[in-house]
């Protein structure tokens, strides 16, 4: 599976959208862009993934650049409650495969008020 | 409807003692995952089952053993507890060919 790098920490105004890239230059044409994220200590929770194309659903979108080098999740409003590290995974296989996802180290997401 | 549920979600042992950590799930996943998270650091996985009755190693499985007898259990065992697995223990499970994990809140376990 690629390899990512993402920023250790961000902030981001309360209210105003939040962006956070990830760098996965060596990604393959199979491999699919998975984000969570995790509260507070608590478990990962599962936000989205795409493959080639954009995706939104619920909780924000996910852009992929055309070369897939990289992409970026948007929390189109985010609130004091989306303060969490962010995990961007690379995997070939749905879902992780059999033995699932390898999470890195993540940003750090901080909403200021 | 409960999720990923983990017993207990505190505990202190002493070094050499043993226990074992109870995941359940009530959503029929056929896969589970018992993952480590230490300070600062990502979640490393030890093991892991693709259905009842089976077992695997992940990244980190010294020192630990698992059991799933019941599709909706899978038990982390530590024979002989030691300060360096002084941790978070998260346990997920998720279904085919759903691709989204659900995890539980963790047992933050601490050997001394």
């Amino acid at each position: 599976d690629a390899k990512t790098t993402q920023p250790t920490s961000m902030d981001c105004a309360e209210g105003r959208a939040a962006n956070l890239p990830c760098n996965h230059s060596t990604i393959s044409g199979n491999e699919y862009v998975y984000w969570y994220r995790q509260i507070h200590s608590q478990g990962p929770q599962y936000i989205i993934h795409g493959l080639k194309n954009n995706e939104t659903n619920e909780m924000a979108s996910l852009i992929i650049t055309e070369d897939r080098k990289s992409s970026t999740l948007i929390l189109p409003h985010a609130t004091l409650r989306d303060t969490a590290v962010y995990y961007c995974i690379v995997t070939r296989r749905p879902g992780g495969g059999a033995d699932g996802l390898t999470f890195g180290k993540g940003t750090h997401l901080i909403i200021q008020p | 409807n409960a999720g990923v549920t983990q017993t207990p979600k505190f505990r202190v042992l002493k070094t050499g003692q043993s226990m074992t950590l109870l995941c359940a799930q009530d959503m029929n996943h056929e896969y589970m995952y018992w993952y480590r998270q230490d300070p600062g650091m990502g979640l490393r996985l030890i093991h892991y089952s693709v259905g009842e009755g089976t077992t695997a190693k992940g990244e980190v499985p010294d020192g630990y053993n698992v059991s799933r007898l019941k599709k909706q259990n899978f038990l982390l065992g530590l024979e002989s507890a030691a300060p360096s697995q002084t941790s978070v223990y998260f346990c997920a499970s998720r279904d085919i060919p759903n691709t989204e994990a659900f995890f539980g809140q963790g047992t933050r376990l601490t050997v001394v």
